[in-house]
């Protein structure tokens, strides 16, 4: 069955560390891929997304993320972790209809 | 400024009632959605519609129901028939079909029950 998979439910880094959300895919052929931040209570925000090209894609907020065809990943990343990088993170893959991984919650500490 | 919103932002429901979420873009953009919220579970589509006039169940539509008679507007009607509303709704939209387009969303609407 095709499906998107979020291996780590919660994260919790430290304000300045780097962080890695992973991003795991199952479909036959390549999907387009998203990364959405959701605030406590509030809507989805597209951090970036990626639909061909360089496999390495700068989004908002100084994250980014690469897919690695070989793996099925769309992993997200930043190098330096702020407080108010608190959410939780949605990967979603579209190749038809749009299907959003569980989240990750992300806990930044002081 | 564009984008989407969402009224109420809480919504209560007593057994038995029929309530409806308001969803308007001004985005001009062809399709919209309704996902339904869950602790732990993403985002599960619950109906979609690509032009005016024109819907499609997504993977939980039972017990809600929708219209889309404007561009602008899709409302969400939980039904009496869905037993367990409890959740937070979001609303989305995009430049036309799912396929390729990013999906914007609104701020969302969380229905409890009383």
């Amino acid at each position: 069955a095709q499906s998107v998979t979020q291996p780590d439910i919660h994260i919790t880094v430290s304000e300045g560390a780097s962080l890695e959300l992973r991003c795991n895919y199952s479909y036959g052929a390549t999907p387009y891929l998203f990364w959405y931040v959701q605030s406590p209570g509030q809507g989805l925000q597209l951090l970036l997304k990626y639909f061909s090209g360089d496999t390495l894609v700068q989004g908002i907020k100084g994250f980014e993320a690469e897919f690695k065809r070989s793996q099925s990943s769309f992993n997200l990343r930043k190098p330096s972790v702020h407080w108010s990088d608190a959410a939780e993170y949605f990967c979603a893959v579209d190749r038809g209809d749009m299907r959003f991984g569980a989240g990750t919650r992300l806990t930044v500490k002081p | 400024d564009g984008g989407i919103t969402q009224s109420p932002k809480y919504l209560f429901r007593k057994e038995g009632q029929n309530v409806t979420l308001s969803c308007e873009q001004n985005l001009n953009h062809d399709a919209m959605y309704w996902y339904r919220q869950d602790p732990g579970q993403g985002l599960r589509l619950i109906y979609y519609s690509q032009i005016v006039n024109d819907f499609q169940k997504g993977d939980i539509a039972e017990g809600y129901s929708v219209s889309r008679e404007k561009k602008e507007s899709f409302p969400l009607t939980v039904t009496s028939a869905q037993k367990n509303p409890t959740a937070f709704y979001l609303c989305a939209s995009s430049m036309r079909s799912p396929y390729q387009e990013t999906q914007y969303f609104g701020p969302g609407t969380r229905l409890l029950v009383l």
